[in-house]
């Protein structure tokens, strides 16, 4: 089954600092370019970033650049999220999504989501 | 990056057709065929409805249909049934070669 599983969110402090975690199965993982998308409580999705096969490659949406790190580690099948000098507008459900195969623009798996909250 | 353009609510009754809008600008929508749409129960993460402006994904119900012209892309939800009801965000690649999501449309079936 292909899956994506989240980890790593938590109650942070402004100012602070968390990573995420994505462990991908059921796929071939380097294959794929890999994006983080949020979701604020009660608010739309955002799209966060994302990453080339293998990660040589990275952009960010303007309100995180210089503040989130996405990288990844294709020998572990996994996707992270290093995120600097958080605020509580960075509250939000973190999902680590995957492109539906054959097109780059669109997102067919999703994990469950991981909560951060930022607040002191 | 502005979010894409939704109406906040749409509703419709069982068996009926409905269409949500979701405006950009030349730099995302207008100028790329890589408008996608997402349908989002509550507490459940989204699920992909439509991709590249009108395809389906696999087991996605052919009720659901999606085009575009110019800087709007919309998403057709014919014989509208119970279990449609749910929140429906766009999206689309930019100029930027980032993406962008619409602020979302929920939808009541009446």
């Amino acid at each position: 089954e292909v899956q994506l599983v989240e980890s790593g969110g938590g109650l942070v402090q402004p100012g602070g600092s968390l990573r995420l975690s994505c462990a991908a199965s059921g796929f071939t993982f380097s294959n794929y370019w890999m994006h983080w998308v949020r979701q604020a409580p009660g608010k739309g999705l955002m799209w966060v970033s994302r990453i080339n096969t293998d990660g040589s490659a990275t952009i960010y949406a303007d309100s995180v650049k210089g503040r989130f790190t996405i990288s990844r580690d294709n020998a572990k099948s996994t996707l992270y999220l290093q995120m600097n000098s958080l605020r509580a507008e960075d509250t939000a459900v973190y999902y680590c999504v995957r492109p539906i195969t054959g097109t780059m623009n669109a997102f067919d798996i999703w994990g469950q989501g991981t909560m951060v909250t930022v607040s002191s | 990056q502005s979010a894409l353009t939704q109406p906040a609510s749409v509703s419709g009754s069982p068996g009926q057709s409905i269409t949500i809008s979701c405006t950009g600008t030349s730099s995302d929508i207008g100028g790329y065929n890589y408008v996608s749409w997402y349908q989002q129960h509550p507490g459940k993460a989204p699920k992909l409805m439509i991709y590249d402006v009108s395809n389906r994904p696999s087991g996605v119900s052919y009720r659901f249909s999606g085009s575009k012209s110019g800087n709007t892309a919309s998403l057709t939800i014919s014989g509208l049934q119970a279990e449609d009801e749910a929140d429906y965000y766009c999206s689309s690649y930019t100029s930027s070669n980032t993406r962008v999501f619409g602020g979302g449309t929920k939808l009541t079936v009446l």
